[in-house]
């Protein structure tokens, strides 16, 4: 089955630089990559993914980027901000899986 | 859309009780998942179902889990008896077809304490 490798575990960072989040997958069928943000006592959240047949995606601060053949994709954060405080959880997934395997999660914390 | 909704938000059981949650999906989504959430064990898929039907139940920790989906606006898991050791915020997420392509959408959650 696909195996999701989530690096760091803990991220510190001084308000206003950038963030990065790297995860590796194992599964070559795997073709889309959600990534979400789980801020203390609520729910995971969705906030931004990418697909295999794309290289890079923006959402205002936020950026992901995929590399098929290394099979690793990352989540970029610029401008990061207090409210930015959260663990963030990377997943892959394939349409036959029915199940997004997830990564063991990030703890980002912006100092301010 | 009201988003995935979970109750009770709260539980708190006593050990060898019974405890019972419930989830009722997005309409439309035809995947629904659960999952447990500890700090030492992370995010743990218990099982997930598709079409209202059970297709991988492995993450289930043992005979005393159960859950069903006797439709598509509704499931629940089953803890009896319940340990301490099942203490964890247990999410329910669901998505659209084709299967997660298109991300999960969870519910807020219910925390379990089991004293």
């Amino acid at each position: 089955g696909e195996n999701v490798e989530q690096h760091p575990s803990t991220l510190s960072v001084q308000e206003g630089d950038s963030a990065v989040i790297k995860c590796t997958y194992s599964d070559s069928a795997s073709n889309y990559f959600p990534w979400y943000k789980q801020e203390l006592g609520k729910r995971p959240q969705l906030i931004i993914d990418i697909r295999s047949n794309v290289g890079e995606k923006k959402d205002q601060r936020i950026a992901v980027t995929l590399n098929k053949t290394a099979k690793h994709f990352s989540l970029h954060i610029t401008e990061t901000q207090p409210e930015d405080s959260a663990v963030y959880f990377c997943a892959a997934s394939s349409t036959n899986a029915g199940k997004s395997t997830f990564g063991d999660g990030t703890t980002l914390t912006v100092k301010p | 859309d009201a988003g995935v909704i979970q109750s009770p938000r709260h539980e708190v059981t006593e050990m060898g009780q019974e405890v019972t949650l419930r989830c009722k999906p997005i309409s439309g989504h035809d995947y629904l998942f659960w999952y447990r959430q500890t700090m030492m064990r992370g995010l743990e898929l218990l099982i997930y179902f598709n079409n209202n039907v059970p297709i991988d139940d492995s993450g289930m920790p043992e005979d005393r889990f159960s859950a069903k989906m006797p439709n598509a606006s509704f499931s629940t898991l089953k803890i009896q008896p319940s340990e301490p050791r099942d203490s964890a915020v247990y999410f329910c997420a669901s998505s659209s077809t084709p299967g997660a392509d298109y991300g999960y959408t969870f519910g807020s959650g219910t925390r379990l304490t089991v004293v």
